[in-house]
């Protein structure tokens, strides 16, 4: 078992391009969870999503920000124009129900 | 509200002396804590869960409910330990997890 897969691991992009971050989750894992940390802080909550499901997004910005964990493939955190505020690490977790969480390498956004 | 605080950023104590990372929560359920690891140049794992009552690595973690605490405690420091901890907690039943700012530990020789 692989673990939880994220790529890519370093992303650059220009102000107002689009980002696209993917998380494939571990085997068997169908909760699939979205981190944002910015410099010197922790952890920040984004969206929780099964399967084609958006259980609880109440982490995500309201605009610019989307996520989708569809039938097929990885799940993935879209960032539409993109502003250099939102340079971070972005971390995929997944889990097989409740419980404790099985996290990724991470995924760091630059913005030029 | 929920909130995790972890209040120091890094500690740093000498190997072989007791190590102790703080975390308090504020939750009005009844939440589970977890801690959860990151060593240099690696993913966060998970390091132990409060109703696992389980010690990794030597760490063991009581939840006290009346302190809402949840402090992680080692009795013999290694420097191997030397990582970036995170306290979490999840509402029981749900799977929002809010996590602490974290604390760095360093184990000196």
């Amino acid at each position: 078992n692989a673990g939880v897969m994220q790529n890519p691991r370093h992303l650059v992009r220009r102000r107002g391009q689009e980002a696209r971050l993917r998380c494939s989750p571990m085997k068997g894992h169908s909760h699939v969870y979205w981190y944002r940390q910015l410099p010197e802080e922790g952890l920040k909550f984004m969206v929780y999503l099964q399967k084609e499901n958006i259980i609880d997004e109440s982490g995500m910005p309201k605009e610019r920000f989307s996520a989708e964990f569809p039938k097929e493939g990885p799940s993935i955190l879209r960032i539409q124009q993109v502003v250099r505020g939102d340079s971070a690490a972005y971390f995929c977790a997944s889990s097989p129900g409740q419980g404790g969480q099985h996290f990724g390498d991470g995924t760091r956004l630059s913005i030029l | 509200a929920q909130r995790v605080t972890q209040p120091e950023k890094l500690l740093s104590v000498f190997k072989g002396a007791p190590v102790e990372l703080k975390c308090n929560y504020s939750y009005s359920g009844s939440p589970e804590l977890f801690w959860y690891v990151q060593y240099s140049r690696q993913r966060l794992q998970l390091l132990l869960r409060h109703i696992s009552r389980e010690s990794i690595k030597g760490f063991t973690a009581d939840l006290n409910k009346g302190e809402t605490s949840f402090h992680l405690k080692k009795p013999f420091a290694q420097e191997e330990d030397s990582a970036m901890y995170y306290c979490a907690l999840t509402n029981t039943g749900g799977f929002k997890t809010i996590f602490g700012a974290g604390t760095r530990l360093f184990v000196k020789a």
